[in-house]
């Protein structure tokens, strides 16, 4: 167990809802860091928070959104689902960036879209 | 923009070292470099994270030049549950956004 919480671990789902993502981030850390995996793909950098406030934004869709919660805990928002939407997505969580800590990656939700 | 290549792919067998290298020609340079290993359908696990020259942990090795264009995560005596994909992941100047490299898919053969 990395102490990064990722909920649900597999979600299915048909083309045009919406769901969210949920991840938990180990205790003490700040930063939340989230990345989509396609099928025996490269992780990509969507997006990324700390304390609260969006720190950073890779190739996000705008049907994609996210955010931070109070207690540190963070979701991500997809919308109009398309099939190409279907991959891994992991959260990461770190105290700071630039503190020579590692970043901890949870076990990531599968999401199909049908 | 930062930009990581690695080699898609390395054949090794059991008991040798291996080196995979990663080209960062442009990373932050307050940020450290660290090296993840993945397999199939798991998040990523932290193996090494150095700054400059040379790091080592109980795992793995991690050889970083002055420039900082590169790094090379050193493997040594593998074993068939090294078989796995290997990222390089860095800093992108400037901004928060840390990238992933291509990733190595090491196969390692008995």
């Amino acid at each position: 167990d990395s102490g990064v919480t990722q909920t649900p671990k597999h979600l299915i789902t048909a083309t045009g809802q919406r769901v969210t993502l949920r991840c938990s981030p180990r205790s003490g850390d700040l930063s939340v860091y989230w990345y989509q995996q396609s099928l025996d793909q490269g992780l990509q950098f969507l997006i990324q928070y700390y304390n609260g406030e969006e720190r950073a934004k890779g190739n996000i869709l705008e049907r994609f959104s996210a955010q931070q919660f109070p207690d540190l805990h963070s979701e991500l928002n997809l919308s109009s689902l398309e099939l190409g939407d279907s991959a891994l997505y992991f959260c990461a969580s770190s105290v700071a960036r630039g503190q020579g800590y590692g970043y901890t990656f949870g076990s990531g939700t599968r999401l199909t879209v049908v | 923009l930062a930009k990581t290549t690695q080699p898609i792919s390395m054949d090794s067998y059991e008991g040798q070292e291996v080196n995979i290298t990663c080209s960062h020609n442009n990373i932050a340079t307050n940020d450290y470099i660290t090296w993840y290993q993945q397999f199939p359908s798991q998040g990523p696990r932290f193996i090494i994270q150095g700054y400059k020259t040379k790091v080592t942990n109980e795992v793995a090795s991690l050889f970083i030049p002055a420039d900082r264009k590169s790094s090379t995560l050193s493997l040594p005596r593998v074993s068939l549950s090294d078989t796995a994909v290997y990222y390089c992941l860095v800093g992108v100047p400037n901004t928060d956004k840390l990238i992933f490299g291509t990733g190595t898919r090491l196969q390692v053969f008995p």
